[in-house]
């Protein structure tokens, strides 16, 4: 299994909705990864997870909630979202930090 | 400046034609260094890796200058898959995990 599998692949919430998003791996990959992408521009890092351990924080509005149920898991929650949070979110995964990535296809995010 | 910058393109080219993209980058104690794709509306996807060596794969040619501290990606006989967004990545030797990319370069191969 060489994939990254995200759900939903679609997902229209309104501001006081409280939602997840699901990714999982089983690669064996050691980092996981949250980003945020917008049109016409590149991936945004959001959150880092290393050995199940989150190792990286960009200053992500509290709104957004990383979680590592465990090393193949990675879910984001989300709760009270703005519109300008609509986006493409990406998870990927990688063997460990410094490693090529290999991206999910994404859930497409709108905030209604 | 940029931390990593890209030629910014679009750039408009012929089946068969040789395509030549840059990076360069700002950290001169950067780690290792990709390529990745991007189809419209999908995720990105590793290309390839480089090394100072160099490295091929089919009809695509990495390379890596570490004096000069920019990547490159040589295309050779487009074909009209190739069109795409082509993005760079390069990962420090700090902060590892913590990639920059580059905000992309459009390719679009025309008949």
């Amino acid at each position: 299994d060489t994939e990254v599998t995200q759900t939903p692949k679609h997902l229209v919430m309104g501001m006081t909705n409280k939602k997840s998003l699901k990714c999982e791996q089983h690669m064996g990959h050691r980092a996981m990864y949250w980003y945020k992408q917008k049109a016409k521009k590149p991936p945004e890092l959001m959150f880092v997870y290393s050995y199940e351990k989150l190792s990286i924080n960009e200053s992500v509005p509290s709104r957004f909630s990383p979680e590592c149920p465990n090393s193949s898991l990675l879910n984001l929650h989300l709760h009270a979202l703005q519109p300008e949070d609509s986006a493409l979110y990406l998870c990927a995964s990688s063997q460990d930090w410094g490693e090529g990535y290999t991206f999910g296809s994404g859930t497409r995010l709108t905030v209604v | 400046r940029k931390e990593v910058e890209q030629d910014p393109g679009p750039f408009n080219v012929p089946e068969g034609a040789t395509v030549a993209f840059n990076c360069t980058y700002s950290n001169s104690a950067s780690q290792s260094f990709f390529w990745y794709r991007q189809d419209c509306r999908k995720e990105p996807k590793l290309l390839m890796s480089v090394y100072s060596s160099g490295n091929e794969d089919g009809r695509f040619t990495a390379q890596l200058n570490r004096a000069s501290q920019y990547i490159s990606l040589l295309i050779r006989d487009s074909k009209l898959s190739d069109s795409a967004t082509y993005l760079c990545v390069v990962n420090p030797r700090t902060n590892a995990g913590k990639s920059t990319f580059g905000d992309g370069t459009t390719l679009t191969v025309k008949p």
